[in-house]
């Protein structure tokens, strides 16, 4: 069973400028989370998409956005980048059913760099 | 506000030693409390705890809930080199947003 994958690996992109990361959650579950990884922060909550719905947001500005595809697979976007988003971008999915909850399997993320 | 507060922030250990993470927490609305490993990317999952005092193990890994104290514990017995890593615990409040804790960094050397 192939785990959640994550495109790109890496990215560097410069200030001002906009990006696209994929999420492609395993086979079955329709929950896909994202998470932003900083050495200071650790790991914060972006936002959570079940069957193509945002449930879940947390506190990042507006420029954060992300949607989610009826096959599950996730995008979030980052417009007008700031040196601040420079951070690992982590994806995670579950299967969580009316009375049955999986952990959160994560992909390997998406190293952003923004110069 | 939701919290999970993690000690201590590293560790530093001699292989063969025993070690004991330690995982507080306050949140509303608890579901269940989540223990990951993360070596270079991806954190792995090791644990999920929901009821109080029953312990779950995985070889030399085994962790156990206080629901009534709000806090867990993740104890390596035995540590290897390969045991170093960033210890992630998370606590799911029923809503896919897992609050986790800033993790501790343990290294472990021959």
């Amino acid at each position: 069973k192939a785990g959640v994958t994550q495109t790109p690996r890496y990215l560097i992109k410069t200030r001002g400028q906009q990006v696209t990361l994929s999420c492609s959650p395993i086979s079955g579950h329709r929950s896909v989370s994202w998470y932003q990884q900083t050495p200071g922060q650790g790991l914060q909550f972006l936002f959570e998409y079940f069957s193509e719905t945002q449930r879940n947001k947390g506190n990042f500005p507006g420029r954060f956005s992300g949607r989610q595809f009826s096959n599950s697979r996730s995008e979030m976007n980052v417009s007008t980048l700031e040196l601040g988003d420079s951070a690992l971008y982590l994806c995670a999915s579950s299967y969580r059913g009316r009375f049955w909850v999986t952990e959160a399997f994560f992909g390997q993320g998406t190293r952003l760099t923004v110069v | 506000e939701d919290k999970v507060v993690q000690s201590p922030l590293s560790l530093v250990v001699h292989e063969g030693d025993t070690v004991t993470l330690n995982c507080s927490y306050e949140v509303t609305n608890f579901r269940s409390l989540l223990w990951y490993k993360q070596e270079k990317k991806a954190p792995t999952f090791l644990f999920m705890l929901t009821s109080s005092g029953i312990e779950k193990k995985s070889g030399r890994l085994s962790s156990i809930l206080d629901k009534k104290e709000l806090f867990s514990i993740l104890n390596i017995t035995a540590t290897q080199t390969g045991d170093s890593a960033v210890y992630l615990c998370a606590v799911d409040r029923g809503t896919d947003k897992l609050i986790f804790g800033t993790g501790t960094r343990l290294q472990v050397f021959p």
